[in-house]
């Protein structure tokens, strides 16, 4: 079956960095997304990984392992505009528009 | 320049009603894609649609929901018989290309809410 996994829920101080996780089992893989949804807006483009390794743009980073199943996206500098849902979705060969979505990660941001 | 424009921003509607979403893509986006989302859940496909063409449905119930995107005015989603396990927010997204790396762009969403 098609599965990805992030945690539900994170918590992190302004100013920090904050990894979030994102583990895969999907028939097919081609990239992975990441996006940004704030509550009650659409979601918002941040990265794609098509090769291994760590991407950077800014104060946002992804990394990605195709062997292991698993990216992550790293927030630098966290600012209070950062709390957000953070949406891990992978595109597969077999059907590339089709993408499979995780269900997000609601990271709070605390002064 | 405007982005995926989504109306109504929020519907309620009874029991056995229909909605109809709508969506404006991007201006010379021809690619449309409807997503469902419960709470606590990620993006679902639901179709995939061109100019006067549906390419893929699979991901819609093959009851009551129907979609279009005509040759001029926006994508349509219709959901007739409505029931409260339709209840959720539909997301349109839209992309010049269709490809494995073509980023989509989403609209604002239209949540869905029956009584």
């Amino acid at each position: 079956g098609q599965n990805i996994d992030q945690p539900t829920e994170m918590t992190a101080t302004e100013g920090a960095i904050v990894q979030i996780n994102c583990t895969y089992q999907t028939s097919g893989f081609n990239g992975l997304f990441w996006y940004q949804q704030h509550a009650g807006e659409a979601p918002t483009f941040l990265s794609y990984n098509v090769l291994d390794g760590l991407e950077e743009k800014g104060r946002f980073s992804s990394f990605l392992s195709r062997s292991k199943g698993y990216s992550y996206l790293l927030l630098k500098e966290l600012q209070m505009k950062d709390s957000a849902s953070y949406l891990c979705a992978v595109s597969r060969g077999d059907s590339n528009y089709q993408l499979i979505w995780g269900a997000g990660t609601k990271l709070i941001i605390k002064p | 320049n405007a982005g995926v424009m989504q109306n109504p921003r929020h519907l309620v509607r009874r029991r056995g009603q229909e909605a109809r979403l709508r969506c404006s893509p991007v201006k010379g986006h021809s690619h449309v894609y409807w997503y469902r989302q419960l709470p606590e859940e990620g993006l679902k496909f639901m179709v995939y649609l061109q100019k006067e063409n549906i390419i893929d449905e699979s991901g819609m119930p093959k009851e009551r929901f129907s979609a279009e995107f005509p040759k001029e005015g926006p994508s349509i989603l219709r959901i007739q018989q409505v029931v409260r396990g339709d209840s959720a927010a539909y997301f349109c997204a839209s992309s010049p290309r269709q490809g494995e790396s073509e980023t989509q762009y989403f609209g604002p969403g239209t949540r869905l809410l029956v009584l």
